[in-house]
């Protein structure tokens, strides 16, 4: 069975440049996350979706970042524009009872 | 509120025994993961507690007492693939959010 996949593994940007991930959950899994990890740190949630709806996204900066889930299976997270602070892993998860991490999007903005 | 602590950094010998601990503090609980995640890479589950008592899974084992807020992951016979960081991570029973601890990087040395 196939885990949760994430395009693209790395991504490098100039600040003020917009940028998106993706994210494929597994297959069933109807909560799917984004969460932002910082080096040395736990990753922190960004955003979590019952099927299609947002169920919280308390933690997601709304001026800049932006998601959807359309359909209730893939996602997509964007940033516009990015700052230089979002250098981060960003890490796509899916659920049915516990959490299976996809291989994150390591984004480096210069 | 919410807060999670667990050591920074630990280190121990192959075929040895290590103990990391985890203590918490959320506004309500309903379960702690375990997450170990090496370097570059997504973290991947390890274990579960919702009840009190110890859960054992081969090589690892972990404990929790939810009274105290504490709970422990226990690896036996280390190797050197174990090297990595592990992550205690609490499900908030309110919102049914995990919250992560920063993790804690085991170097294993032959």
């Amino acid at each position: 069975e196939a885990g949760v996949v994430q395009s693209p593994r790395y991504k490098i940007i100039e600040k003020k440049q917009p940028v998106a991930f993706w994210c494929n959950p597994i297959s069933g899994h109807n909560t799917l996350y984004w969460y932002r990890q910082n080096l040395g740190q736990g990753p922190e949630l960004l955003i979590r979706y019952e099927n299609e709806e947002a169920v919280d996204d308390s933690q997601l900066p709304k001026d800049r970042f932006s998601a959807e889930r359309l359909k209730g299976v893939d996602s997509t997270l964007k940033i516009q524009p990015a700052e230089l602070g979002d250098s981060a892993v960003y890490l796509c998860a899916s659920s049915y009872n516990e959490q299976f991490f996809g291989p994150g999007t390591r984004l480096t903005v210069l | 509120g919410q807060n999670i602590d667990q050591p920074t950094e630990m280190t121990a010998t192959e075929g040895a025994i290590v103990q990391i601990n985890c203590t918490y503090q959320t506004s309500g609980f309903n379960g702690l993961f375990w997450y170990q995640q090496h370097a570059g890479e997504a973290p991947t589950f390890l274990s579960y507690n919702v009840l009190d008592g110890l859960e054992e899974k081969g090589r690892f084992s972990s404990f929790l007492s939810r009274s105290k807020g504490y709970s422990y992951l226990l690896l036996k016979e280390l190797q050197m693939k174990d090297s990595a960081s592990y992550l205690c991570a609490v499900r908030d029973e309110n919102t049914d959010k995990l919250i992560f601890g920063t993790g804690t990087r085991l170097q294993v040395f032959p």
